[in-house]
């Protein structure tokens, strides 16, 4: 039983296109965290949210508590943006993970 | 910027060897973390450290052990490495008061191969 469901898993976009990508959890959480993982390894922090809404440049992250479900948006994808993003539910000291959304823009 | 440093980013290693895989960070962190991530599975904990000397298993801590010295560094250990400890480790550290609220901090990675 995984505590973090990702959807979907493989995503292939056009440069240009709106992108959307779907994390649902099933735990009490503290904080939803989103991350992006580039080939090669390194993980980074996009976005930490309890509530609301939250907007660097082109991501938007969207968290509905009620429907324990977060959204992450991508406008005006780029090949740049290909790479796999991380949902990750935190709770007391323990984080969940997903297993990731492994996104293609191409050119 | 906060930076987690781990000492290789590929090993790899022979059934049995004892395996050391360090991880520093420079931003004064008290709380230190140690995943591996597997294809299907996601990320893992493997350990975690609150303070110097102090450790507290993950949910898969079997074959492996941690030290904690010194704040700024965490080591993984694989006393005796199996082919199916092959795997992405990756580091990570994050500031105190945490409750999941705040910014984990990841480093590089190292992708451990054992034959």
């Amino acid at each position: 039983k995984n505590e973090v469901e990702q959807s979907p898993q493989n995503l292939t976009a056009q440069e240009g296109e709106f992108i959307t990508i779907n994390c649902s959890y099933s735990v009490g959480i503290s904080a939803l965290h989103w991350l992006q993982q580039h080939p090669g390894g390194g993980i980074v922090s996009l976005f930490m949210l309890s509530s609301g809404k939250k907007k660097h440049g082109r991501l938007i992250a969207t968290i509905n508590i009620q429907e324990k479900h977060s959204s992450l948006h991508i406008t005006a994808s780029h090949p740049r943006d290909s790479a796999v993003y991380i949902c990750a539910a935190a709770t007391g000291n323990q984080f969940y993970f997903g297993t990731g959304t492994s996104l293609t823009v191409i050119p | 910027d906060v930076k987690v440093t781990q000492s290789s980013r590929y090993l790899v290693k022979r059934t049995g060897e004892k395996v050391f895989l360090e991880c520093v960070q420079d931003m004064d962190h008290e709380n230190m973390f140690w995943y591996r991530q597997d294809p299907g599975l996601g990320l893992r904990l493997i350990y975690f450290s609150y303070d110097v000397k102090m450790k507290e298993k993950g949910d898969i801590p079997e074959g492996y052990s941690v030290s904690r010295e010194k704040k700024e560094r965490f080591s993984l250990i694989l006393e005796s490495a199996s082919t199916n400890q092959t795997s992405m480790y990756l580091c990570a550290s994050t500031t105190p008061g945490w409750e999941g609220r705040n910014e984990q901090f990841f480093g590089p990675g190292t992708r451990l191969t054992v034959l």
